[in-house]
């Protein structure tokens, strides 16, 4: 079984640019999350989509972030423009259904360096 | 809010010397509680869970016990190996939300 994928593994932007990440979880799993983790910290919960809606969107600074997930599949995350402090790994992650007590499986992340 | 706490690290041991990570949570109800490791450039990966209290995880030789009583969910080994070394995030989940605590890294040393 394929694990998720996650691209690009790393990007190094100036600040004020814009940037994407996509990511393609385990086939079949309905619910998918983007988590931000800032060096030597946890993984923090950025937006948890479940098929194609959000069901949790609360710690997305939604004045420069966006994501969104096209026919309940693939996801993209933007940030626009980027700050110094969005330096950090973007993790995606899938779940097979709904509620939070299911395993996530996590892809390898994306390495963002903002200068 | 729910919140996870860790040992800080990082932990340096020596091969086969015993393990103990320690983790509390705060949350309200009776949360899931998970054990996620990270290998170097690899994502996250579960380790081990446990779902409701006095429940033993255990995987790879780890465990976990699930002690509602102290609010803890310490992760053992008995023996660990240079393999080992990697950064360990305990976690739990109320059904509703996901939250990890801040990871301990462990270094084994041969």
């Amino acid at each position: 079984e394929a694990g998720v994928a996650q691209s690009p593994r790393y990007k190094i932007i100036e600040k004020r640019q814009s940037v994407a990440f996509w990511c393609n979880p385990i086939s079949g799993h309905a619910t998918l999350y983007w988590y931000q983790q800032i060096l030597g910290q946890g993984p923090k919960l950025l937006i948890q989509f479940q098929n194609n809606g959000v069901v949790d969107d609360s710690q997305l600074p939604k004045d420069r972030f966006s994501a969104e997930r096209l026919k309940g599949v693939d996801s993209t995350l933007k940030i626009q423009p980027a700050k110094l402090e969005d330096s950090a790994v973007y993790l995606c992650a899938s779940s097979p259904t709904g509620g939070s007590y299911n395993e996530q499986f996590f892809g390898p992340g994306t390495r963002l360096t903002v200068l | 809010g729910n919140s996870v706490t860790q040992m800080e690290g990082p932990v340096t041991l020596s091969e086969e010397a015993f393990l103990t990570i320690n983790c509390t949570y705060t949350a309200t109800g009776y949360p899931s509680l998970f054990w996620y490791v990270q290998y170097p450039g690899e994502g996250l990966q579960l380790l081990l869970k446990a779902t409701k209290a006095d429940d033993k995880g255990s995987n790879k030789g780890f465990e976990a016990t699930y002690r509602k009583e102290t609010t803890s969910f310490h992760l053992e080994k008995g023996s660990v190996q240079v393999s080992d070394s990697a950064v360990y995030f305990c976690a739990l989940s109320d059904g509703q939300n996901f939250v990890f605590g801040p990871g301990t890294r462990l270094s084994v040393l041969p």
